[in-house]
């Protein structure tokens, strides 16, 4: 089955570069997305088609892409960042939606 | 306001059969894709499956295809999901999102508050 695979943690100062990676086979060919979720809320979406972002989202996140990784960057970390990050796309096929592994972001 | 309301928390046995639910509002459902999304304890994401409500055509993860049941009743603007037999593992919170479907996008942009679901002897 298709995976996507994202680093377990990323620890990072407020007012600093957090850049979170997620890698998969088919993501030269399908578009990512991002989601947010703070402990006990449900997921927020913070990234779409790669580098769009959603009404209401803070500039301070962007996302790009390139080859098998995509990244999502939060510029300017402010406290209130702190949650765990998912990216999620579709296999080569697009039949299917996957969830990356998460990352869970810390604001030192 | 776009919004999916979920049903309330569920405490089962094993063996027993459950049905939750997540009712639309606020935009067109029947025009709208609805995917269920599962969350076990401490866990990540996984993607279920989705329903298209305007005529329940049904897609699921090869890892949850027959262990669940998806479903929609467009008269009431609710899309179900169903286990005829519960195990322990599917001890975990259920959310539902609206899906944008199109042309190689794929994408949840609206989530309701989750479901958990406890099943435990």
């Amino acid at each position: 089955s298709y995976e996507l695979t994202q680093p377990p943690s990323v620890s990072v100062s407020p007012g600093q570069t957090a850049r979170i990676t997620c890698s998969g086979d088919a993501l030269p060919r399908q578009y990512a997305y991002w989601y947010q979720q703070k402990p006990g809320q449900a997921p927020v979406l913070v990234i779409y088609k790669d580098n769009e972002r959603p009404s209401g989202i803070p500039e301070r996140f962007s996302g790009s892409s390139s080859g098998t990784t995509v990244t999502l960057t939060i510029s300017g970390v402010q406290a209130e960042d702190e949650a765990d990050y998912y990216c999620q796309s579709a296999d080569s096929s697009g039949a299917y939606r996957v969830f990356g592994t998460g990352t869970k972001v810390t604001v030192l | 306001e776009v919004q999916l309301v979920q049903s309330g928390a569920e405490v089962k046995k094993p063996g027993e059969s459950l049905k939750i639910s997540c009712k639309g509002s606020g935009y067109s459902f029947t025009t709208h894709w609805i995917a269920w999304v599962r969350q076990m304890p401490g866990k990540g994401l996984e993607w279920m499956g989705i329903i298209y409500p305007g005529d329940s055509d049904t897609r699921y993860s090869p890892s949850f295809q027959g262990q669940v049941t998806i479903s929609a009743d467009k008269s009431i603007s609710t899309t179900f999901l169903q286990w005829s037999s519960l195990k322990a593992s599917d001890t975990a919170m259920y959310y539902c999102a609206r899906s944008l479907e199109g042309n190689f996008y794929y994408y949840m942009d609206v989530w309701g508050k989750g479901t958990t679901v406890t099943v435990s002897s």
